[in-house]
């Protein structure tokens, strides 16, 4: 079967740094993307791993441990427009199946405050 | 803006109605996804479409039905709808053959049944 799981909820304060945790159980593995969600709009890419490491992209890093079916979104810097959730999907199946269909986590809602 | 259209933003409707939800894929790709995302719940895969095709499928009920045109728009039909239908209807669309296949979401569709 498949399970992505984060934690529902996290606060943290305006500057600070906060790790987001995913794990995940899934019957195939190509890919791990972070979305972020403002409420009540679209899904935005945040990034992506396929393979084992950290990720860096301006204030946002995210780390992939295949053996260990584990995920992390790192926020730097934290801005109160970062207050949103934040949405962990695999990709199970490599691109040549013509399917770039994601299973997505619940979301973990971060809020920031000053 | 990610480039995907979808209409109505917002509809009412009552139990038992049919509605007919509408998107328009980014220039260029041939992939049309739908996801249904409920209050304090993930996005949940409904359905995919390639170049017209259906490619893949997920917790779809039998009531909720999908086609994508030679145009490549894609509608998703709900039909004898219930209260629990009440929830945000996301279209995305994607590059296949990319490797970092990330998807580009629609502002969504938000179906209220009363």
């Amino acid at each position: 079967g498949q399970n992505i799981d984060q934690p529902t909820e996290m606060t943290a304060t305006e500057g600070a740094i906060v790790q987001i945790n995913c794990t995940y159980q899934t019957s195939g593995f190509n890919g791990l993307f972070w979305y972020q969600q403002h409420a009540g709009e679209a899904p935005t890419f945040l990034s992506y791993n396929v393979l084992d490491g950290l990720e860096e992209k301006g204030r946002f890093s995210s780390f992939l441990s295949r053996s260990k079916g584990y995920s992390y979104l790192l926020l730097k810097e934290l801005q109160m427009k970062d207050s949103a959730s934040y949405l962990c999907a695999v990709r199970e199946v490599p691109v040549t199946y013509n399917t770039d269909k994601l299973i997505f986590g619940t979301g973990t809602r971060l809020q920031v405050f000053p | 803006d990610s480039g995907v259209t979808q209409t109505p933003k917002h509809l009412i409707t009552a139990t038992g109605q049919r509605v007919t939800l509408r998107c328009s894929p980014r220039s260029g790709d041939l992939s049309v996804y739908w996801y249904q995302q409920s209050l304090d719940q993930g996005l949940q895969f409904l359905i995919q479409y390639y170049n017209g095709e259906e490619r893949a499928k997920g917790n779809i009920l039998e009531r909720f039905s999908a086609q994508q045109f030679p145009d490549l728009h894609s509608e998703l039909n709900l039909s004898s709808l219930e209260l629990g239908d009440s929830a945000l209807y996301f279209c995305a669309s994607s590059v296949l053959g990319k490797e970092a296949g990330e998807l580009f979401f629609g502002e969504g569709s938000r179906l209220t049944v009363l």
